[in-house]
C-alpha cells in the first residue's frame, strides 16, 4: 500500500545537526513532488520545504531557509531533510508528505503523510 | 508568509452543518485556487479532506465540501457525526511555498 515512513528524529543540542529520512513505497516516487511539514508540541501545522519530482526545484519556509536542505534519491525512493544550526523553536514532529499531483504542476496539497518523527532541540 | 486566519473553535450538534472559514490575503488565498483542508485527530497524522478549493480525494465523505470567495475559503461539513470531532487546518499556496491556518477545533455536542 501507499506508505511513507520517516526516521532519524531524536534529541540534539542547539546548534547541532540532524538528517531525517522518509522511505516511500506503493507509488511512483520519482513522479511526485514531496514536502516536509512540521508540528510543534500542542501547536498547528507549519510547512517546511518542497522538492520537485526530479529534484530540480526546491523551496523553503523563511523560518528554515539557509539552515535546512531538502533532497531526494529517486533510485532509493527516499526523501531527506538535512537540518543544521538547530534551534529550540525547531522542536516538532516532522512529517514527510506526498503532493497530490504528479509532474510539472504540483497541487501544493498533501494526500499521503508519514507517521512523523520527533525532533527535540534541547541542551 | 503570515498564517491564514481560522476561528479557534466551532461546534455543532449531530446532524447539523457547520462552516469553518479561512481568511488569507490577495497573495495567497485570493490569488490561487490551491486551497486545501486537513482533518487531524489527536496523536494522528493529518488527513487531506479537500484540495484545489473544492475537490474531494477518493474515500472522503461527500459531507465535506469546500469553496472560496475572494480572500476567504470555507470548509462545510454537513450531517455532523461524532467522528468529525477533530482539528481542521486550511492551507494555501502563496507563491514558492504554502501557508497554513492556525487550526480550528471542531466539537460535536
Amino acid at each position: 500500500q501507499v506508505q511513507l515512513v520517516e526516521s532519524g528524529g531524536g534529541v540534539v543540542q542547539p546548534g547541532g545537526s540532524l538528517r531525517l529520512s522518509c522511505a516511500a513505497s506503493g507509488f511512483t516516487f520519482s513522479s511526485y513532488g514531496m514536502h516536509w511539514v512540521r508540528q510543534a508540541p500542542g501547536k498547528g501545522l507549519e510547512w517546511v520545504a518542497f522538492i520537485r519530482y526530479d529534484g530540480s526545484n526546491k523551496y523553503y519556509a523563511d523560518s528554515v531557509k539557509g539552515r535546512f536542505t531538502i533532497s531526494r534519491d529517486n533510485s532509493k525512493n527516499t526523501l531527506y531533510l538535512q537540518m543544521n544550526s538547530l534551534r529550540a523553536e525547531d522542536t516538532a514532529v516532522y512529517y514527510c508528505a506526498k503532493d497530490v499531483e504528479y509532474g510539472d504542476y504540483p497541487s501544493w496539497a498533501f494526500d499521503i503523510w508519514g507517521q512523523g518523527t520527533m525532533v527535540t532541540v534541547s541542551s | 508568509q503570515s498564517a491564514l486566519t481560522q476561528p479557534a473553535s466551532v461546534s455543532g450538534s449531530p446532524g447539523q452543518s457547520i462552516t469553518i472559514s479561512c481568511t488569507g490575503t490577495s497573495s495567497d488565498v485570493g490569488s490561487y485556487n490551491l486551497v486545501s483542508w486537513y482533518q487531524q485527530h489527536p496523536g494522528k497524522a493529518p488527513k487531506l479532506m479537500i484540495y484545489e478549493v473544492s475537490k474531494r480525494p477518493s474515500g472522503v465523505s461527500n459531507r465535506f465540501s469546500g469553496s472560496k470567495s475572494g480572500n476567504t475559503a470555507s470548509l462545510t461539513i454537513s450531517g455532523l457525526q461524532a467522528e468529525d470531532e477533530a482539528d481542521y487546518y486550511c492551507c494555501s499556496y502563496a507563491g514558492r511555498g504554502v501557508v497554513f491556518g492556525g487550526g480550528t477545533k471542531l466539537t460535536v455536542l
